[in-house]
């Protein structure tokens, strides 16, 4: 069975300071794994994701992840918050069942920026 | 290129009744999944459909039901409501199956059961 652990279901940041947002995760075989924003009444958008390779995934908005096995981390971090990183952040674990993948999501962490 | 559509955004229904709720993937996806959100458990799969065939299945009651069209619109169906439905519905999209395919998120649909 896999499972995502959050840390801190809100996280407060000023303007310009670093964001990090830790996620670890249980699996017993390798995982993809993503990060994903969620806006007020919408849907999720995704940030990065990781499946092979480099280790240190860029993605969009100026966010980043860093895979750490041996840690069996993912967290996601961005050099300096704006205003409109204000959301809520979901981790995400994707691994094989049978020939399909089954992904377990993180409770979320609320990101909040102040000015 | 149109995004995931998802009908209706809002629902409003008594315990016991049953529900259908609709979504349009973007044009060329074949892949469906649904989820479902709630303050008290999260984010959680429901099930994924491909080329109209079910693939897999998350860990909800046999009252929660779906099916997918040539065209590749999904409906989920609920029957028999419990309070404990009311949640946030949410459809992505992609190419295909498989957890490389980044999954494109419709608004998702606000039901609320009374």
């Amino acid at each position: 069975a896999q499972s995502v652990t959050q840390l801190g279901s809100h996280v407060s940041v000023s303007e310009g300071a670093l964001v990090l947002l830790r996620c670890n995760y249980s699996s017993s075989v390798p995982p993809y794994l993503f990060w994903y924003v969620q806006y007020p009444n919408q849907g999720l958008q995704l940030l990065l994701k990781y499946t092979t390779g480099a280790t240190l995934v860029k993605g969009i908005n100026g966010f980043e992840a860093e895979f750490k096995k041996s840690e069996t981390s993912f967290h996601l971090t961005k050099p300096s918050a704006h205003m409109s990183d204000a959301a809520e952040y979901f981790c995400a674990v994707s691994t094989q069942v049978g020939g399909s993948y089954i992904p377990t999501f993180g409770r979320g962490t609320s990101l909040i920026v102040h000015p | 290129k149109a995004g995931v559509t998802q009908t209706p955004r809002y629902l409003i229904k008594t315990r016991g009744q049953q529900v259908t709720l609709s979504c349009s993937p973007i044009s060329g996806h074949r892949s469906v999944s649904w989820y479902q959100q709630t303050p008290g458990q999260g984010l959680q799969f429901l099930f994924e459909y491909f080329s109209e065939t079910q693939r897999n299945k998350g860990n909800f009651p046999g009252r929660f039901s779906g099916r997918q069209f040539s065209n590749s619109r999904s409906e989920m169906n609920v029957s028999t409501l419990e309070l404990g439905d009311s949640a946030l519905y949410l459809c992505a999209s992609a190419v295909g199956p498989g957890a490389y395919n980044e999954q494109f998120f419709g608004p998702g649909t606000r039901l609320t059961v009374l």
